[in-house]
């Protein structure tokens, strides 16, 4: 089973930031935290990974609590190309059912 | 290198025939990964491989599936004596092995009829 909780939907609207959030609060002190997302009939897609510090890269930001127990992506200016499935997902690479994420016009 | 490439992309069998896939990782990524995903669900993972060992196998996996990976490089999973039940994306990935992110292939979308 997967280490990782998220929310089944969530909606943002187009040019606002989108935050996802993602729980693991069994994951060890040395597991990083993967973000991918899943364009319908594609394979999952790399998004960003962190283990303690908030983590940048061209495409998002992730935020990474103290305690390691949750973490959230951000989307600094969602497009409508950004709507997707999102996974958050630990070493273990175990999938939950990700976040379906709605970008809005 | 085109990335993580899946053979076939689509195949149709009837009940009770074997199929099998393949898989070709990213060149020299030493970990490969194949999972199932139905409709509406997360990737389901069956197995990974460190080079040739198979170091995982999900226990939800029946014994209908195998998978190998001779040489440490492609990949193939078959199934016997498939079920309506199998009908399924069955996707592929590669890594490194470390905390590195993995690339997925397109994957083989199989229905039994």
């Amino acid at each position: 089973d997967a280490k990782t909780t998220q929310p089944t939907s969530m909606d943002c609207a187009e040019g606002r930031a989108a935050n996802l959030p993602c729980n693991h609060s069994t994951i060890s002190g040395n597991e990083y935290v993967y973000w991918y997302r899943q364009i319908h009939s594609q394979g999952p897609q790399y998004i960003i990974h962190g283990l303690k510090n908030n983590e940048t890269n061209e495409m998002a930001s992730l935020i990474i609590t103290e305690d390691r127990k949750s973490s959230t992506l951000i989307l600094p200016h969602a497009t409508l190309r950004d709507t997707a499935v999102y996974y958050c997902i630990a070493d273990d690479m175990r999938f939950g059912a990700g976040t379906r994420l709605t970008v809005k016009p | 290198d085109t990335g993580v490439s899946q053979d076939p992309r689509h195949k149709i069998t009837k009940r009770g025939q074997n199929v099998t896939f393949r898989c070709d990782p990213i060149s020299e990524h030493n970990r490969l990964y194949w999972y199932r995903q139905t409709l509406g669900q997360g990737p389901e993972f069956l197995t990974y491989f460190q080079n040739e060992a198979q170091l995982e196998k999900s226990r939800l996996l029946s014994d209908r599936f195998s998978a190998e990976r001779p040489k440490g490089s492609f990949s193939t999973l078959e199934i016997q004596r498939t079920e309506q039940g199998d009908s399924a994306m069955y996707l592929c990935a590669s890594s490194f092995e470390g905390f590195t992110e993995a690339f997925f292939g397109q994957g083989t979308r199989l229905t039994v009829v």
